[in-house]
């Protein structure tokens, strides 16, 4: 079965810092992906990054980066030089490539960007 | 545009009277599937679709049924609510080929209370 872990129910960040949101996962299957998905007050849930767990390098979006341990089995996002619109409900999720595809995610981490 | 289409996005009913949350794509997408957020627990996988005439049970799919008779619909049913199916509701699709991230498109959600 997989799992995701995020440990962080709440994190504050001033403007135009970088924080970092972590996430660990546990699976046993040999291909997958990892997803970060970013949930506003509105209630959308909006795609953030992704990494193949077999993907070389890590993968950046604009401001967004994803820092893959695949030995340590975490999949951090660090967002860069923070914005008030950032504010927001984050999801670390992955999804296997065999069986039934589902989408695992975490419990989230409540992101407020400060002035 | 590609977008998920969830209907209705609102919607406060009574214990026992049925009721169906509609889901359209339109990226012709075979993978569809249904999501359940509540507080402190992320999102959990409700019922998903492969392909047309293809359903299977997620994680919660208790209370719940499916259909899949066309690729662009996948309609989410509650023959009897109870109170503890008040939440918000996710529509989820994506491809299922190989060459793919496996990146899910959501819909806007719907906000179901059962009183």
């Amino acid at each position: 079965a997989q799992k995701i872990t995020q440990t962080q129910p709440g994190m504050f960040v001033q403007e135009k810092e970088a924080v970092t949101l972590d996430c660990t996962y546990d699976t046993s299957d040999p291909s997958y992906g990892l997803f970060w998905y970013k949930q506003p007050s509105s209630g959308e849930m909006i795609f953030l990054i992704y990494q193949g767990s077999y993907d070389q390098q890590n993968a950046t979006e604009g401001r967004y980066s994803l820092n893959f341990q695949k030995a340590r089995k975490s999949a951090n996002l660090v967002i860069s030089a923070s914005q008030l619109g950032d504010s927001a409900m984050y999801f670390c999720a992955m999804r296997s490539f065999t069986g039934r595809r589902a989408l695992t995610f975490g419990s989230g981490t409540r992101l407020q960007v400060q002035p | 545009e590609a977008q998920v289409t969830q209907n209705p996005r609102y919607l406060i009913t009574v214990t026992g009277k049925k009721l169906t949350v509609t889901c359209s794509q339109n990226m012709n997408h075979e993978y569809m599937s249904w999501y359940r957020q509540d507080p402190g627990l992320g999102l959990r996988q409700i019922y998903y679709s492969m392909n047309v005439e293809v359903t299977d049970k997620g994680d919660v799919p208790e209370g719940y049924k499916v259909s899949r008779k066309e690729k662009r619909n996948f309609p989410l049913i509650l023959e009897s609510p109870s109170p503890n199916q008040t939440s918000l509701y996710f529509c989820a699709s994506s491809y299922d080929r190989a060459e793919d991230t496996g990146e899910l498109f959501f819909g806007e959600g719907s906000r179901l209370t059962v009183l």
